[in-house]
């Protein structure tokens, strides 16, 4: 069965600090894999997938089929990326499978 | 992209009652889905709305709890029955491009008391 793991619930980085937020995966398929973010008092949105392999924000995520991984990674973390990071496995068309989230907390 | 709107944005409910969320996008779209997000916990999904015939529900949700209706390409509406605290939750209505990516809108908060 698919599923995707983000074991930190909360991260908590000074800024100016690198920050990895770490998402694991299970799927038979070829996975297709989003960092979904929420700001504060905002509608979860798109921050970057892996096919696009974009950078968004300072924002980079690898997928590793090896290990089965998609972290998303920050050199340096900044005041305004503090808010709920949403790792998600793509099931169908716009269908999503999304870990539980790791709250990331940036501080001064 | 798609712009997606939600009514009502929030709502406290008697339990026993019933609610209906609308959902509303601003050009068509073949897939629309229905989230839930628990306190505290992760977004999942509920079902999708399909144009023209019966939503699919996913494990743990059937449909005379949480009726759906997709009468168009560009409307939804997600109704929550016989509703109990444990139905205190963020529901989220989320649509597809044709493509892989999922755009959301901003959530009905819904408390039951």
């Amino acid at each position: 069965a698919q599923r995707v793991t983000q074991p930190e619930k909360l991260l908590s980085v000074f800024k100016g600090a690198p920050v990895e937020l770490k998402c694991n995966y299970s799927y038979s398929g070829s996975p297709e894999l989003f960092w979904y973010v929420q700001y504060s008092r905002q509608r979860l949105q798109l921050l970057l997938r892996h096919i696009s392999r974009e950078s968004i924000k300072g924002f980079t995520a690898d997928l590793n089929k090896g290990e089965t991984s998609f972290h998303l990674k920050k050199p340096f973390a900044q005041e305004e990326d503090s808010a709920m990071y949403y790792c998600a496995l793509s099931l169908s068309w716009g269908k999503l499978q999304f870990g539980a989230g790791t709250q990331v907390v940036v501080t001064p | 992209s798609a712009v997606i709107s939600q009514k009502p944005s929030r709502d406290i409910c008697q339990r026993g009652t019933s609610l209906t969320i609308q959902c509303q996008v601003d050009s068509q779209v073949t897939m629309m889905f229905w989230y839930r997000q628990q306190p505290g916990q992760s977004l999942t999904l509920i079902a999708t709305a399909n144009q023209g015939s019966e939503a699919t529900y996913e494990s743990g949700f059937v449909i005379d709890k949480f009726p759906i209706s997709r009468p168009n390409l560009t409307f939804s509406t997600l109704t929550v029955s016989n509703m109990s605290p444990e139905d205190s939750s963020i529901y989220l209505c989320s649509v597809g491009n044709g493509d892989t990516e999922a755009f959301f809108g901003q959530g009905t908060r819904l408390t039951v008391v």
